[in-house]
This record gives structure tokens, sequence and C-alpha cells, in this order.
């Protein structure tokens, strides 16, 4: 069964470092998503993306957040300049063109800032 | 979006149907009720959605009432392997976005 693959699985930074979250999504997916869930809360939407650019994003993407598709299977999501408060799980997801589609999850990457 | 109430927690005894209730009163026409779970911090798989009529998959049930006001989740035969938090979510699909809003969902404990 196709999944969502994420690299690396626990990534830890200093603060003020700059990382990069990896994702593959399902390969015929169009619509791609970063989630974020810090330890104990509840799952928070980042950022959506579609045709190549960014179609919405919360008011947690801030300009310390990039997305990119540099090529035809990966999608990144890059934090400039990490604080403590951005260690979290972090969740890429994709979903198929249309309304009625469900959006399938990737197993998360940790990330701890310290 | 709509927004769904849940119960924080519940307790099913294995082997029993586990029926997870939701209420999202201020559902639009055109939203889809959507089931996920999350095991242990894992990624929110995705369980089942459905529109008005009442579906079915090889993981589990969804009943919608008539005026789409609430719905339930039934898992017909409950194992420890669906322990998890269990969320309802009103599907909105702004423009090409298609978001889902995560709540505090359910958190079912499936007991021996």
């Amino acid at each position: 069964e196709p999944e969502v693959t994420q690299t690396p699985s626990h990534q830890v930074t200093q603060m003020g470092q700059e990382v990069i979250l990896r994702c593959v999504p399902i390969s015929n997916h169009l619509y791609f998503y970063w989630y974020r869930q810090i330890l104990g809360q509840k799952v928070e939407f980042l950022v959506s993306f579609y045709n190549n650019e960014i179609s919405e994003k919360s008011e947690i993407f801030d300009d310390q957040f990039s997305v990119e598709r540099p090529d035809g299977s990966n999608f990144t999501l890059k934090i400039r300049s990490t604080k403590l408060e951005d260690s979290a799980m972090y969740f890429c997801a994709s979903s198929d063109v249309g309304m009625n589609t469900e959006a399938f999850f990737g197993q998360g990457t940790r990330l701890t800032v310290v | 979006d709509a927004k769904t109430t849940q119960p924080p927690s519940m307790d099913c005894a294995e082997g029993r149907a586990a029926n997870l209730p939701c209420n999202h009163s201020t559902i639009s026409g055109n939203e889809y009720v959507y089931w996920y779970r999350q095991i242990h911090s894992q990624g929110p798989q995705y369980i089942i959605h459905g529109l008005k009529n009442n579906e079915t998959n090889e993981m589990a049930s969804l009943i919608i009432t008539e005026d789409r006001k609430s719905s339930t989740l039934i898992l017909p035969h409950a194992t420890l392997r669906d322990t998890a938090v269990y969320y309802c979510i009103v599907r909105a699909l702004s423009g090409n976005t298609g978001k889902l809003i995560f709540g505090q969902g359910t958190t079912l404990q499936v007991k021996p």
C-alpha cells in the first residue's frame, strides 16, 4: 500500500539553527500538507501546497517557515532559525484531487530544539 | 469550518463494539465528516468519511443522522490495538486546501 514517508524520524538541533524536514508524498497525489503536534497538544495545521505554491497557511506558519517541492517526489519544510518552542512532531500529509478524498499522513519527524 | 464536539474519553471491552459519538450541529451542506485516529503520537490514520449516507469499510462503520448534525463511528469488534485518540473532523474544502482541523478527540481505551 502506498504511504507517505518522512525523514529523519528524529532530529535534534541547536536553537538558531536551520532545519529541513523531508517528506515523500504518495506519488499520484497533488495536495501536500504540513502539520505539527507539540507534546500533549492537538495536531495543528501549518500549510497546504498545491500546484507548486502555498494554497493556505496558518498563523503559526510565519516567515521562519518555508516549504518547497524541489523535485517531482520530495516535499520539504524548512525552519530558518529554530526556537525552543518549535520542538514538536511534524507530520506531512498528501491527498488526491477532489473533495471526496482522504489525506494520508506520514509517521512524523520529532524535532527537538535544545 | 464547522466545529465538532466529542467526549474526551471512553472505555470499551475487547471484542465488543465501540461506538464513538460526534456532534457537528453547524455542518454545511457540502462538508464531509471524516474520522481519523492517532495511536500514541504516530501519524494520524484515516478511518472513514461520509457526506450523508452511512458508510462501511474494513475498519469501521460511520452512521450519520438524517439532519447531519451528529454521527457515530462504530468499531464492530474492538481490539487492544484500537486504543487511540479518535478525531471527528468536518472537512471544508475552501479553494484548493482541504486542510483538516483537529480537535482534542476522544481517547478510546480498549480493555481486556
